[in-house]
């Protein structure tokens, strides 16, 4: 089972920030949090990756707390386009690699 | 640069037949994965292959071979197709061991 928990759904205002939450309280120190977005039963697209310091590209901001346990996605300004289901990962140690096992992800919903 | 190209985009199978799904990546990934998407569920990994010639089974396995003879390909066969096959199957490729790039997917029926 996935080891992340997320809201199911969430609305934002276009032009606005949008923040998506995760928890992931039993994360192992080697294990990476992952953020993947799936638009419309497209492939998943890559978002953003950290290990515990805060991480920023050209698509969002990736907020890690201190002891890990949870993070948040920043999309700073939030387009109609950026609608979509967002999924938290954490990377975990199975047969001697690490895998990405996937929960059900985040609705977000960007409205006009 | 294609990227991932996964082939047939969509197809119906009956019950008890038997097909391949194709996957190809052009970036000298290592890493290949296959993945299936039931309706409002996460992705479940299916195989995954940390280069040619090894090939290791994920979550759910069951039903499913792969083989990996060359970097570029990463075929998915179903052997005796089930209705519990119907799903959205996905390709990805990575670098690393983690991450990846995803293919557009293929539409599986079985009926």
């Amino acid at each position: 089972d996935a080891k992340t928990t997320q809201p199911t759904s969430m609305d934002c205002a276009e032009g606005r920030a949008a923040n998506l939450p995760c928890n992931h309280s039993t994360i192992s120190g080697n294990e990476y949090v992952y953020w993947y977005r799936q638009i419309h039963s497209q492939g998943p697209q890559y978002i953003i990756h950290g290990l515990k310091n805060n991480e920023t590209n050209e698509m969002a901001s990736l907020i890690i707390t201190e002891d890990r346990k949870s993070s948040t996605l920043i999309l700073p300004h939030a387009t109609l386009r950026d609608t979509a289901v967002y999924y938290c990962i954490v990377s975990e140690f199975m047969d001697s690699n690490y895998q990405l096992i996937w929960g059900a992800g985040t609705k977000l919903i960007i409205k006009p | 640069n294609a990227g991932v190209t996964q082939t047939p985009k969509f197809r119906i199978l009956k019950i008890g037949q038997s097909m391949t799904l194709q996957c190809a990546q052009d970036m000298n990934h290592n890493y290949m994965y296959w993945y299936r998407q039931d309706p409002g569920m996460g992705l479940k990994l299916i195989y995954y292959s940390v280069g040619a010639g090894i090939t290791d089974k994920g979550e759910v396995p069951n039903g499913y071979n792969v083989s990996r003879s060359t970097t570029e390909d990463f075929p998915l066969r179903l052997e005796l197709a089930a209705p519990s096959q119907t799903s959205v199957y996905f390709c990805a490729s990575s670098l690393t061991a983690t991450g990846g790039h995803f293919g557009d997917g293929t539409r599986l029926s079985i009926l």
